[in-house]
């Protein structure tokens, strides 16, 4: 089973509103990564937290992450129209010594102008 | 600094025949890996590779999918006798060496079989 579950699936507002992603997984992780995709397109990284971080921002984006909870949100405030995509959360296990990340099914997101 | 590069974009194949993907890494990316995603999922990962060796294959279907990443050139994903399953977009992604926290994907091949 996926290691990463956002929630919602699905998720519409209008422009300049608040956008709140949340991301499950089961195991301990070295650290989560958010990234988006635009509808047919390749996967962009937007940020990424360390196991031993809480929170974090970059530009309009505020990533949290609670592993007694194992979970994380992703916020974007003032949201724009351009922010229209799917969003993934992407989890590195604590094993291998290498990055095999697993992905969630992502949360699609529609900014109506 | 040309980012990930992948070709062709788009490959339409018949059943039975066989189906090539490149990956040209980011310059100075030593590791890459291969996904597969089909419509309206998530990315699931297929094998990571470093220069002439597999490291990971342990999401690649057992018969008909091969990988391989020489040392000179780029890395590539091979598909025999494509069945209508395999229609998916399969995206790379590469890393800096010794295993870098942030993988760049990128832009995927969307392989269509009829």
């Amino acid at each position: 089973s996926q290691q990463g579950e956002e929630d919602p699936q699905a998720l519409s507002i209008q422009e300049g509103e608040n956008a709140t992603m949340n991301c499950s997984y089961k195991t301990s992780i070295n650290n989560l990564q958010w990234y988006r995709q635009n509808s047919g397109r390749g996967l962009v990284h937007l940020i990424l937290i360390r196991s031993n971080e809480r929170e974090k921002h970059s530009g309009r984006l505020r990533v949290t992450l609670d592993t007694s909870k194992k979970s994380s949100s992703l916020l974007i405030t003032a949201s724009r129209a351009a922010d229209t995509a799917s969003y993934f959360c992407a989890t590195d296990p604590n094993s291998g010594g290498y990055q095999k990340v697993t992905f969630g099914t992502g949360t699609k997101l529609q900014v109506i102008p | 600094n040309a980012g990930v590069m992948q070709n062709p974009r788009h490959l339409v194949r018949r059943r039975g025949q066989e189906a090539r993907l490149r990956c040209s890494p980011m310059k100075g990316h030593s590791h890459v890996y291969w996904y597969r995603q089909l419509p309206e999922e998530g990315l699931k990962f297929m094998v990571y590779l470093q220069k002439e060796n597999i490291i990971d294959e342990s999401g690649m279907p057992k018969e008909r999918f091969s990988a391989e990443f020489p040392k000179e050139g780029p890395s590539i994903l091979r598909i025999q006798q494509v069945v209508r399953g395999d229609s998916a977009a399969y995206f790379c992604a590469s890393s800096p060496p010794p295993s870098g926290d942030t993988q760049y994907f990128g832009p995927g091949t969307r392989l269509t079989v009829l």
